[in-house]
């Protein structure tokens, strides 16, 4: 079985400080990580993926996360948001082993204040 | 434009009505997925095709979902005698994945389903 925690339904930031949003994932397998992005009314986009090679991925509009797996977490990470960063975050856990079994988190709405 | 297109947009249909949504993944690509998404909650992933094969389904498919892709391109995805607890958004996402692996989904915007 696998599972993925989305610890913030909402998080809060002032543009220009970091970001943090996180992420904890429980799959009987090596998984597969991602994150995506939902701008409202816009269709999901991937931030970045970790697929068991470097631990800490680097994405795109300068988001990085780092795979902890004695922690089983992958939290995404900015050093300065941007208001343009204002959208809902989803954190997705892929096994493939056999049939393919991909899991959403619940999101995470991240708000930037000016 | 070469993504992942959806077709209709949005739909809205009285209860117990039939409908088909229509994904068209980008060429070439071999897996489809499908998901539902409802309002503050995260896409739930429904089923996949490898190609022409419907290779899972989650238990959320009853008996009145299907889906099919018959020649291995688009897709389509029937609601029969819809229920207001159908209404969600539809999404389809498509990849190419040359081995047995996780490999990056893109996402179509999506097919609003209202059901009165």
């Amino acid at each position: 079985a696998q599972s993925v925690t989305q610890l913030d339904s909402h998080v809060s930031v002032s543009e220009g400080t970091p970001v943090l949003l996180r992420c904890n994932y429980s799959s009987s397998y090596s998984p597969s990580l991602f994150w995506y992005v939902q701008h409202p009314n816009k269709g999901l986009q991937l931030l970045l993926k970790y697929t068991s090679a470097a631990t800490l991925v680097k994405g795109i509009n300068g988001f990085e996360a780092e795979f902890k797996k004695s922690e089983t977490s992958f939290h995404l990470t900015k050093p300065s948001a941007h208001m343009s960063d204002a959208a809902e975050y989803f954190c997705v856990v892929i096994h493939s082993g056999g049939y393919q079994k991909v899991t959403f988190g619940t999101g995470t709405k991240l708000q930037v204040i000016p | 434009d070469t993504g992942v297109s959806q077709d209709p947009r949005h739909k809205i249909t009285k209860r117990g009505q039939n409908v088909t949504f229509r994904c068209d993944p980008i060429s070439e690509h071999n897996r489809l997925y499908w998901y539902r998404q409802t309002l503050g909650q995260g896409p739930e992933f429904l089923t996949y095709f490898q190609n022409e094969a419907q290779l899972e389904k989650s238990r959320l498919l009853s008996d009145r979902f299907s889906a099919e892709r018959p020649k291995g391109s688009f897709s389509t995805l029937e609601i029969q005698r819809t229920e207001q607890g159908d209404s969600a958004m539809y999404l389809c996402a498509s990849s190419l994945v040359m081995r047995e692996s996780a490999d990056t989904q893109y996402f179509g915007p999506g097919t609003r389903l209202t059901v009165l």
